[in-house]
């Protein structure tokens, strides 16, 4: 595609139930981010992917978030046992390198924990 | 730690009136800075890219300097237009990788 593509777009989910959110990169990026954007909040780093390797997993808020990357291309952002607290925007991002390349940000996916 | 700090939060002008957005940043050793744009209920969009290298980056009505030794940024938005009502953000990519932003300018062009 043309650009960065997240899905679902918006999701509400029950307290307690697992999620998978989707990010379908720019063909060809190497480098591949997630961020959150709570309500009137500022963007929080989550982890990002060199491949499909994360080498800083530092920003993911508990153990009930992970996220994999496979073939260098489409990322998976997965939270166990959602809380009301993890309601979100969470907007993903990829690039040509991680270094020195303009970023280019996905729609992002609308997480409402009820 | 990496702190990025927009200035101000928000800014209200008539149209036509030039915009200027502050960004500024306590860590130099970046790899460079990205400004975007935010429209409510969107993801960013990206304006301008400027290397840690470059001084300035133009496009179109817009224009970007940075001062990476006294880390600055500022934006430039000539002749403002409704259109440009969103919100910026400004963004460090660290030596660690990471992208650092800012909590943004809420921009209002009134017509």
């Amino acid at each position: 595609g043309a650009g960065v593509s997240q899905s679902p777009s918006n999701k509400v989910t029950e307290k307690g139930k697992d999620v998978e959110l989707r990010c379908d990169p720019i063909s060809g990026h190497t480098a591949l981010y997630w961020y959150r954007q709570s309500l009137g909040q500022g963007l929080e780093f989550l982890i990002y992917f060199q491949g499909n390797s994360a080498p800083d997993k530092s920003g993911l808020p508990s153990d009930r978030f992970s996220a994999e990357r496979t073939g260098g291309s489409v990322s998976t952002l997965t939270i166990q046992r959602t809380q009301q607290e993890d309601s979100a925007v969470y907007l993903c991002a990829s690039s040509l390198s991680i270094m020195n390349t303009e970023a280019f940000f996905g729609q992002g996916t609308r997480l409402t924990v009820v | 730690k990496q702190e990025v700090t927009q200035i101000p939060a928000a800014l209200s002008v008539p149209e036509g009136e030039n915009l200027v957005l502050n960004c500024s940043f306590t860590d130099s050793a970046i790899y460079n800075l990205q400004w975007f744009r935010q429209d409510p209920g969107k993801g960013l969009t990206s304006l301008l890219l400027i290397q840690s290298s470059q001084r300035e980056q133009t496009s179109g009505r817009l224009n970007a300097s940075l001062d990476k030794s006294s880390g600055r940024s500022t934006l430039y938005i000539a002749a403002s237009q409704p259109g440009d009502s969103a919100t910026y953000l400004c963004a460090v990519r660290r030596g660690d990788y990471k992208l650092s932003f800012g909590a943004g300018t809420t921009v209002t062009v009134r017509a």
